[in-house]
Order: C-alpha cells, then sequence, then structure tokens
C-alpha cells in the first residue's frame, strides 16, 4: 500500500549524541515536511523540501538539519546543538501543484517519538 | 496564511452529531479552509477542505459562512473512534496558485471528546 513510514517509532538519545529519523514516502509526491509536536501543543515546521535536492528551513530548523537525495527519502538529523530534542517527530508529503485532483491535503506518517535521557 | 480561532476542548454524545467550530476573520479570497484530526500519538489525517460552498465527504461536512469569517466541522454521528484533536487551516492551496505547499500552521486545535 501507499504511503509515509517514519522509523524508528521510539528513539532515545543520550544528550550530545545525533540521531536520524527516518521518512520514506511511495506515494510519488514532490514535497516532504518534517514538524514537530510537543506535549498538548499544535505541530510546528521544521523543514520542508519541494523537490530532490533542495529543502527550506521553517519554523524551528535551529539544532536540525534534512537532505533530500531521492525523491522518496528525507531524512532528519536532531544534532546535539538542538537544545531541547525530547519531541514526537512527525513527517509527511503532498502532491506537486498543477495535477488533476490534487487536494492540497498532506499526507502524514505515524510519527517517530525522540526521548532524551 | 490566515489566523484560526477554535475551543480548546468539546464533548459529544456518541451517536449525535459533533459541531465543531473555526473563526478565521481575516481569511482572504483565495484561501481555502482545511480540517485535520490526529488521535492520539497518530499523524494528522486529513478531513474536508472548501473554500465557500459547504462541501461534504464520507467522513464530514463543512458549512462556511456567507462572509467566509468561520466554519463548521460536522460529524453527523460521532463514535468513540472520532475522540481526537481537529486542527482548522486556512491556506492558498497549490491548485489555486499557492506557493507554501505544505508550510501549514498548526495551532493548538480542538479536543473532541465522545462519551458513550
Amino acid at each position: 500500500d501507499g504511503g509515509i513510514t517514519q522509523s524508528p517509532k521510539y528513539l532515545f538519545r543520550k544528550e550530545g549524541q545525533n540521531v536520524t529519523l527516518s521518512c520514506e514516502q511511495n506515494l510519488n509526491h514532490d514535497a516532504m515536511y518534517w514538524y514537530r509536536q510537543d506535549p498538548g501543543q499544535g505541530l510546528r515546521l521544521i523543514y520542508y523540501s519541494q523537490i530532490v535536492n533542495d529543502f527550506q528551513k521553517g519554523d524551528i530548523a535551529e539544532g536540525y538539519s534534512v537532505s533530500r537525495e531521492k525523491k522518496e527519502s528525507f531524512p532528519l538529523t536532531v544534532t546535539s546543538a538542538q537544545k531541547n530534542p525530547t519531541a514526537f517527530y512527525l513527517c509527511a508529503s503532498s502532491t506537486p501543484s498543477g495535477l488533476a485532483g490534487n487536494t492540497g491535503e498532506l499526507f502524514f506518517g505515524e510519527g517517530s517519538r525522540l526521548t532524551v535521557l | 496564511d490566515a489566523k484560526t480561532t477554535q475551543p480548546p476542548s468539546m464533548d459529544c454524545a456518541e451517536g449525535r452529531a459533533a459541531n465543531l467550530p473555526c473563526n478565521h476573520s481575516t481569511i482572504s479570497g483565495n484561501e481555502y479552509v482545511y480540517w485535520y484530526r490526529q488521535i492520539h500519538s497518530q499523524g494528522p489525517q486529513y478531513i474536508i477542505h472548501g473554500l465557500k460552498n459547504n462541501e461534504t465527504n464520507e467522513m464530514a461536512s463543512l458549512i462556511i459562512t456567507e462572509d467566509r469569517k468561520s466554519s463548521t466541522l460536522i460529524l453527523p454521528h460521532a463514535t468513540l473512534r472520532d475522540t481526537a484533536v481537529y486542527y482548522c487551516i486556512v491556506r492558498v492551496p497549490p491548485f489555486a496558485g499557492g506557493t507554501s505547499y505544505g508550510k501549514l500552521t498548526f495551532g493548538q486545535g480542538t479536543i473532541l471528546t465522545v462519551h458513550p
């Protein structure tokens, strides 16, 4: 089935360590995004990519890095520079503009919960 | 994107209609209203969207006021599985010339609790 797969679902990290969260989609979507969600809060955009080999900072990009070498993949690295990395991370994708039937909706993965010990 | 205001929480009895309001008084002419919901510890799920006409799909109905400054999401027969956080978002989608793609602004939404 088509969809977005995030891994791992749960991850524990020691302070000072970098960690990479995986996001893979087989929906043939051009655009992909990373959001962060803290308890009781809405989603905040970290990075987004509209096309392969290009990505843009979102509202809270400090302490994070991404790459977009393949259309299907948009991994997120949480670096040691991120002061408060414990959160629920969500990856999403959307169809490119101009296609018939494009509703503009986002398709989300199931999320990765990162806990820093 | 225009800002939206939603009540922080609502309750609904199972089998009854759930009516979730959203204010978007600064909405511009080419901005659409989108609704998503998020069940606990899962990714958000798209529900419905509209511009100015009322919309209905298999999940819900969307009623947008004539002045477009507010809208209501209606779950006609709420079930326990509809308990979730519901987000109202206003944006210009790609098919309408929007360039923000998925750069959506999710507020805190409305926590809907459906009880037996």
